[in-house]
């Protein structure tokens, strides 16, 4: 089964850190540009982060830039979303997705982990 | 970076009626390849949005035939034909593929 799974998650006081995690299977990981998006409570969609298959290519959101960094390893077919700085307004779930723009290739998003910063 | 505006914010629709969804961007998205790259995504409560539609009017397998996208340039439009239960929840534009990728406010469909 072709899936994402998001974990690392949880509750930080302002200012502090996390790193999700996010673990591919089902396909191959090492071929996908990979991103990462966030939904605050009740609220719409924000892509964060994308990062290019061998990971030499990264791009950040303004509103992320020198506190989150997105980062792969291929070998584990995992993507990461180190968080540093946390701030109250950065509480959402966080999803990992694929996001891509064809019929023949997967697009497909994880079940989200939730950030809590209070 | 191109902003990209839903309308309506909600929309109640009837059992076996019809729904139409705008998105609007505030530049072309035809990109230089000729291409453009809309998606569009439909997210029930307490689930992981799912694409339904790409690059503006392919439907994604599975996706059954009354829902349809189309437009061109700026404009673009999510219509349902016929509303079924399972329909009801948010949908979402998202353009692409230059970032940063944005998405649409979203528009929640409600029976």
């Amino acid at each position: 089964e072709v899936q994402l799974a998001e974990s690392g998650g949880g509750l930080v006081q302002p200012g502090g850190s996390l790193r999700l995690s996010c673990t591919a299977s089902g396909f191959t990981f090492s071929n996908y540009w990979m991103n990462w998006v966030r939904q605050t409570p009740g609220q719409g969609l924000e892509w964060l982060a994308h990062i290019n298959p061998d990971g030499s290519e990264t791009n950040h959101v303004d509103s992320v830039k020198g506190r989150f960094t997105i980062s792969r390893d291929n070998a584990k077919s995992s993507l990461y979303l180190q968080m540093n700085g946390l701030r109250v307004e950065d509480t959402a779930v966080y999803f990992c997705a694929t996001l891509t723009w064809t019929g023949d290739v997967f697009d497909i998003w994880g079940q989200g982990t939730t950030v809590t910063v209070s | 970076d191109a902003v990209m505006t839903q309308s309506p914010l909600s929309l109640p629709v009837t059992l076996g009626q019809p729904a139409s969804i705008s998105c609007r961007s505030g530049e072309s998205l035809v990109r230089s390849d000729g291409e453009i790259y809309l998606n569009w995504y439909h997210q029930r409560p307490g689930h992981s949005p799912r694409r339904l539609i790409y690059r503006a009017s392919k439907r994604d397998s599975g996706v059954p035939d009354r829902i349809s996208g189309s437009g061109s340039g700026t404009d673009f439009t999510l219509k349902i034909s016929r509303m079924e239960a399972e329909d009801a929840g948010i949908y979402y534009c998202m353009e692409g593929p230059q970032w940063p990728l944005t998405f649409g406010g979203g528009t929640k469909v409600e029976i």
